[in-house]
């Protein structure tokens, strides 16, 4: 199995520019979240989503978007990208939500200048 | 004060020593207790998770919860330099409540 998969693994913008950053899991998980990584800050959610077609944000939703229209994928899209979105992106699966443990992908390293 | 505090260290310790990392909590409503180890540029995987007080084992790998002190800890004995990554803790009072997590320990196990 692959896992949750992430795509791409670095990416640099122009601030303004728009994206989407990939997720996508293979093992049947219906809980699925975006996490921000900033150094000292530890983890910040962004967007979760408890299935396919139900999203909420998390604590830093602003300037992203998400949808889920499957199960298996759950993509994180940056509106107008801005410098403080510089950042390490993870995106996480659960079985029966984060009570029970993620599994991560391996992230995506953004880069706004 | 953050709900979750975890020095971020580094802590550097030599090769077999025992290592101990700890977190502490505010929030009495913590259930689910979690470590995860980080690798440099990977992403976090799961590595202990207990639930309510008590001790686990799983290998050289002990996670300790007092909740009366709200006070969570990870023991890894003989630690090895594959053992050197980020630890970071994380919680949640329940399956309606998202996780919160530490900062992050970083852990140096010289050879």
């Amino acid at each position: 199995n692959a896992g949750v998969t992430q795509t791409p693994k670095f990416q640099v913008l122009k601030t303004g520019q728009s994206m989407t950053l990939q997720c996508a899991q293979d093992m049947n998980h219906e809980y699925m979240s975006w996490y921000r990584q900033d150094p000292g800050m530890g983890l910040r959610l962004i967007h979760y989503s408890v299935g396919a077609g139900i999203t909420d944000q998390g604590e830093v939703p602003n300037g992203y978007n998400v949808s889920r229209s499957t199960t298996e994928d759950f993509p994180l899209r940056l509106l107008s990208a801005a410098p403080s979105q510089t950042s390490v992106y993870f995106c996480a699966s659960s079985y029966q939500g984060p009570q029970s443990g993620y599994t991560f992908g391996s992230g995506t390293r953004l880069t706004v200048v | 004060q953050k709900e979750v505090e975890q020095d971020p260290g580094p802590l550097s310790v030599p090769e077999g020593a025992i290592v101990s990392l700890n977190c502490t909590y505010s929030n009495s409503a913590f259930q689910y207790f979690m470590w995860y180890r980080q690798y440099s540029r990977k992403g976090p995987e799961l590595l202990m998770y207990t639930y309510s007080s008590g001790n686990k084992e799983d290998g050289r790998f002990t996670a300790q919860v007092d909740k009366s002190s709200k006070y969570i800890s990870l023991f890894i004995r003989d630690s090895q330099p594959s053992d050197s990554a980020t630890y970071l803790c994380a919680m949640s009072a329940g399956s309606n409540y998202q996780l919160i997590w530490g900062a992050g320990t970083k852990l140096i196990i010289k050879p």
